[in-house]
């Protein structure tokens, strides 16, 4: 069984101000791990994901995520957020490419001008 | 190319009414769930089918939730008989399934039920 934790339900940040967003996760097997962002009244969309390789990963409008074995965690970041990134932020994981993926509760982002 | 479309975007029901809420997935894409959203619950995961075949029903769902593919471009999730707490967000989202395994979504039905 897997399992993903955000911490956090809601962050609130200034505009310009650099931004991480925990997620901790739970996985038998080296996982598959995703971010996906949902503006309001949208669905879900893909901001980055970790398969292998790099722990490091970029993703779109300057998010990027690192991966942590040690730490079973994979942290979204950004160096500057703008108003626009108000957001909720989810965190997931697969146990491989075909497995359904599991979501951690979410994180509401607000972005102060 | 189209993304995921869901129709109604809106529904309100009665209590006991019966609700049917529809998904085309990406043209071409194998696998199809259903979730449901809410504040408190977040994602639930309610079905999942690859190649038009049930491979998940969200066990605790199935009770009042019947979703079916009825072919591989269009799939149907029914609620009877809604209740209040069904109240939520229903999101639709497909997947290539051939080892690519990011999600795509619909914008979702935003149901309520008195």
């Amino acid at each position: 069984a897997q399992s993903v934790t955000q911490p956090d339900a809601r962050v609130t940040v200034s505009e310009g101000a650099s931004l991480q967003l925990r997620c901790k996760y739970s996985s038998s097997v080296t996982p598959y791990l995703f971010w996906y962002v949902q503006y309001p009244r949208q669905g879900l969309q893909l901001l980055l994901k970790y398969y292998s390789g790099d722990p490091v990963v970029q993703g779109v409008n300057g998010f990027e995520a690192e991966f942590s074995k040690s730490n079973s965690s994979f942290h979204l970041r950004k160096a500057s957020v703008h108003w626009s990134d108000s957001a909720v932020y989810f965190c997931a994981v697969s146990s491989n490419a075909g497995a359904k993926l599991t979501f951690g509760g979410g994180t509401r982002l607000t972005v102060r001008p | 190319d189209a993304g995921v479309t869901q129709t109604p975007r809106h529904e309100v029901a009665e209590k006991g009414q019966t609700i049917i809420l529809k998904c085309e997935p990406v043209s071409g894409h194998n696998d199809l769930f259903w979730y449901r959203q809410t504040k408190i619950q977040g994602l639930e995961l309610l079905s999942y089918f690859r190649s038009k075949s049930l491979m998940e029903d969200g066990g605790a769902f199935k009770d009042r939730f019947k979703a079916e593919m009825l072919n591989s471009s269009f799939s149907t999730l029914k609620i009877q008989p809604t209740e209040p707490k069904d109240s939520a967000v229903y999101l639709c989202a497909s997947r290539p399934g051939t080892g690519e395994n990011t999600l795509y979504f619909g914008a979702g039905t935003r149901l309520s039920v008195l």
